[in-house]
């Protein structure tokens, strides 16, 4: 069965220091999203993005955050100058289709933690 | 503003027993909702899903959920809980007219004992 995957599994990373997580979506997906989840809240909506450009994003993802989908398989989440209250589990998402009816695949995530 | 609540942090229940994870759902217009279940290490797995039509929806590993429209419920329901259900489960809901933007529950964590 198609899954999404998600690298690396673990980052630590310096507060202000630049990072890029990875997701490669399921092949023949066409939306794909970013969602985290600090440690004991919610998972969050951070961004979609279709057609190469945002399709729509949440007030956490400021001018610190963008999103690229670099080729033809990977979509990448970059984070400038990092904070300690970026310290997260980020979990990529991709569908088929939107619309609302459709069902998101997620990626088993990246914890990133920022020291 | 939509948002979904999960009023239970835990469920314990013993193997062979029915089960029931609660999640009630606060959304302007129709709403799309959502069963995930997350194993330790591993990314969210989408269960089952309530589109439209009946109330009463079923899904993956004997799972199933029922839209209550007037109680504004989306209850995960298994009728003979095994231990290999304990797990994490997450109820989320999105507008239909949306581009899909997903708004979860804080998570219920499911024990299911021998």
């Amino acid at each position: 069965e198609p899954e999404v995957t998600q690298t690396p599994s673990h980052q630590v990373t310096q507060m202000g220091q630049e990072v890029i997580l990875r997701c490669v979506p399921i092949s023949n997906h066409l939306y794909f999203y970013w969602y985290r989840q600090i440690l004991g809240q919610k998972v969050e909506f951070l961004v979609s993005f279709y057609n190469n450009e945002i399709s729509e994003k949440s007030e956490i993802f400021d001018d610190q955050f963008s999103v690229e989908r670099p080729d033809g398989s990977n979509f990448t989440l970059k984070i400038r100058s990092t904070k300690l209250e970026d310290s997260a589990m980020y979990f990529c998402a991709s569908s088929a289709s939107t619309g609302g009816g459709y069902e998101q695949y997620f990626g088993p995530g990246t914890r990133l933690t920022v020291t | 503003a939509q948002s979904v609540a999960q009023p239970e942090d835990q469920v314990n229940v013993a193997e062979g027993n029915p089960l029931t994870v609660k999640c009630t759902y606060s959304v302007s217009g129709n709403p799309y909702l959502f069963w995930y279940v997350q194993y330790p290490n591993r990314g969210l797995q989408f269960l089952l899903k309530y589109i439209t039509g009946d109330n009463l929806v079923k899904g993956s590993y004997g799972f199933e959920a029922e839209f209550n429209k007037s109680q504004t419920s989306f209850h995960l329901k298994k009728p003979s809980a095994l231990v290999s259900d304990s797990a994490l489960y997450f109820c989320a809901v999105t507008r239909g007219s949306t581009l899909g933007r997903l708004y979860f529950g804080r998570g219920t964590q499911l024990t299911v004992w021998p």
